[in-house]
């Protein structure tokens, strides 16, 4: 199993529509969330970044995190075509031991909005 | 400020043939980590450098390496291509400091093993 799941989709919406994006996670240690962007042929973007659990709002985009749950959310409001890309959610926890972090990457959710 | 820069963009080559890649961090940024993109396994970490030493490794065979100068920049280096090495590789830098640790990634390198 593994330790971030997240459906590939794809999905596909119309525009104006809400999206809600979904990851699940199994590792406890996880205090870290993050939501990347990546168009085709481009590295990924950093959406949203939050600590434990909670809501975060940044213009159209909302992130959630439930941590009794171990699961994650992004929702984009009112969706443009501009918004078609590949979402992937990331965790990661302090490493006590020489300090740094690495992330743990969902599979990533292919979304098309389209007009 | 700049982003993250990784040169060369794309690159061919041959089975049994090494590759280094290079990666520049945002300027003032000290960690620079490396993942590997496939469409099969999805972004897999590599390592992590911070201030010139490995400060964390993922599960990837020896052939697989890396430096960092102490300018921050960062070179990956892989011996003996196998065709299973075809990905994109991300670096990606942070600051990690005051208990941030936001990832920024550079565009990728695109390896071709043939």
């Amino acid at each position: 199993q593994k330790e971030v799941e997240q459906d590939p989709g794809p999905l596909s919406v119309p525009e104006g529509a809400i999206v809600s994006l979904n990851c699940t996670y199994s590792n406890s240690a996880f205090q870290y969330f993050m939501w990347y962007r990546q168009y085709s042929r481009k590295g990924p973007e950093l959406l949203m970044y939050t600590y434990s659990s909670g809501n975060k709002e940044d213009g159209r985009f909302t992130a959630q995190v439930d941590k009794s749950s171990k699961y994650i959310s992004l929702f984009i409001r009112d969706s443009q075509p501009s918004d078609s890309a590949t979402y992937l959610c990331a965790m990661s926890h302090i490493i006590l031991t020489g300090g740094g972090n690495k992330l743990t990457f969902g599979t990533g959710t292919q979304l098309k909005v389209e007009l | 400020k700049a982003g993250v820069t990784q040169t060369p963009r794309y690159l061919i080559k041959t089975r049994g043939q090494q590759v280094t890649l290079s990666c520049s961090p945002i300027s003032g940024h000290r960690s620079v980590s490396w993942y590997q993109q496939t469409p099969g396994q999805g972004l897999q970490f590599l390592f992590e450098y911070f201030s010139e030493t490995q400060r964390n490794k993922g599960n990837f065979p020896g052939r697989f390496s890396g430096r960092q100068f102490s300018n921050s920049r960062s070179e990956m280096n892989v011996s003996t291509l196998e065709l299973g090495d075809s990905a994109l590789y991300l670096c990606a830098s942070s600051f990690t400091a005051g208990g941030r640790n936001e990832q920024f990634f550079g565009p990728g390198t695109r390896l071709t093993v043939l």
